[in-house]
């Protein structure tokens, strides 16, 4: 079945750092993939997408580019500020079918990883 | 932002009580979703809805029900609540099937005692 593997956390940073949260999944079909950002006590924000190989996504200074070769969706920034520590989480969407043959948009989720930026 | 209201955002009760929660979006999407989270395990879906009155599992339904009598409301229901299903619980909206993002409410968060 899908499964989406991030690297373990926490991650602390200096302002400014670069960051690299590494992904890599595993899916039998052509997922889309999805980086959401979770900031303490809210819900889910979807932080940036790619629905195809060799697609990148980017937002807020926030990139990752859909590596089909190395089922990978990597997610980079240049310099990181206080106001990034969150959580990130990788996924994929992809069909998924219950027992009854209905359809239906599947997101696997990786783990998560806990960022802290100290300024 | 997505227009999904989740309530109640807190509650805390005890071992065996039922306990419902409310999903309300204002998208008319037809797909919701009730996710649990913790710790080390990232979301795992619990009942999803493709439509009024239609409803399936996910991977961890077990000792939850869900019910969907209008587009707009998605409740998810604890029969007989266990220390187990303490957790946060948030629900999510898609327009499509696939290869499109889940929109999600900002959660719930259910303390069993």
């Amino acid at each position: 079945g899908d499964s989406v593997t991030q690297m373990e956390g926490p991650v602390t940073l200096s302002e400014e750092a670069f960051l690299t949260i590494n992904c890599t999944y595993t899916a039998t079909g052509y997922p889309s993939l999805f980086w959401y950002v979770q900031y303490p006590g809210e819900g889910l924000q979807l932080l940036l997408k790619a629905t195809k190989a060799d697609d990148k996504g980017s937002n807020k200074g926030f990139e990752a580019t859909y590596r089909k070769e190395t089922t990978s969706f990597h997610l980079e920034k240049g310099s990181v500020q206080v106001s990034d520590s969150a959580v990130y989480f990788c996924a994929l969407s992809d069909l998924g079918a219950n027992a009854g043959g209905t359809s239906y948009g599947k997101l696997t989720f990786g783990q998560g990883t806990i960022l802290t930026v100290h300024p | 932002d997505a227009g999904i209201t989740q309530s109640p955002r807190h509650k805390v009760t005890e071992t065996g009580t039922p306990v419902t929660l409310r999903c309300h979006q204002t998208e008319n999407h037809r797909y919701m979703y009730w996710y649990r989270q913790d710790p080390g395990h990232g979301l795992r879906l619990i009942h999803y809805s493709y439509g009024v009155k239609d409803t399936d599992k996910g991977e961890v339904s077990d000792g939850y029900s869900v019910s969907r009598s209008k587009t707009e409301d998605f409740l998810l229901t604890l029969e007989s609540a266990t220390s187990s299903q303490t957790s946060v619980y948030f629900c999510a909206i898609s327009e499509f099937r696939s290869n499109q993002p889940q929109h999600f409410g900002d959660g719930t968060r259910l303390s069993i005692l």
